[in-house]
């Protein structure tokens, strides 16, 4: 049983360029999570999954970022003109519906904005 | 909303020795669970622990155990027999048992212990 993976995870952008991250859950699990970590900071919850159906978003989702889960398996997380402020360990979780309550971490991809 | 506060932002401790992180809530909801996750140097998230607030039994993991006060909205995690691999950053974390914003982890601020040799 492989744990969630996250491709890349480093990314170096220049501002203004678009970056797409990738999320591999673990393989049963049917909710996936999306959350950003910066410096100092416990991770903030982005979005989240339950198959394909993206079920909440928080505010701190901006226009500029999207999500994707097309097959209910991997996902996608896209920042559009990105800005110095995006610069956060981007982290995905996943968990089982109908199981325990607890989401399984992957190694996050680290975003650097110049 | 909810809120997770953890008031030491760093501690130390002895090898073998026990300490004991806190963590403080604020919420209205009734069901709700609570977490302790661990999060290694350049490594990823680990959960340690989870308790149930409609469970007044303290859980245990082996070396890791928590004191949940559910009036006091405190949620502390005891380390006994502290190890080198326990230096982390540790993070409380709460998540709502249904309805609207469930799911969500709401995490502190995190406390970074250093294991001493």
């Amino acid at each position: 049983d492989t744990g969630v993976s996250q491709d890349p995870r480093h990314k170096i952008t220049k501002r203004g360029q678009n970056v797409t991250f990738r999320c591999d859950p673990i393989s049963e699990h049917n909710r996936l999570y999306w959350y950003r970590q910066t410096l100092g900071q416990g991770p903030e919850f982005l979005t989240y999954f339950q198959n394909e159906a993206q079920l909440e978003k928080s505010r701190l989702l901006s226009d500029r970022f999207s999500a994707e889960r097309p097959k209910g398996s991997f996902s996608t997380l896209e920042i559009q003109r990105t800005e110095q402020g995006d610069s956060a360990m981007y982290l995905c979780a996943s968990s089982l519906a109908g199981g325990p309550p607890e989401q399984y971490f992957g190694p996050g991809t680290r975003l650097t904005v110049t | 909303a909810q809120t997770v506060t953890q008031s030491q932002p760093e501690m130390s401790v002895q090898e073998a020795e026990t300490v004991t992180l806190s963590c403080t809530y604020d919420t209205s909801e009734s069901n709700y669970y609570l977490f302790w996750y661990k999060q290694p140097p350049s490594r990823q998230m680990i959960l340690v622990i989870r308790q149930e607030a409609y469970k007044q039994q303290n859980a245990t993991e082996n070396r890791f155990s928590v004191n949940f006060q559910k009036a006091a909205k405190s949620f502390s995690l005891k380390i006994s027999d502290s190890q080198l691999g326990d230096t982390a950053m540790y993070f409380c974390a709460f998540m709502k048992y249904s309805g609207a914003g469930s799911y969500q982890l709401t995490f502190g601020k995190g406390t970074k212990l250093s294991v001493i040799p």
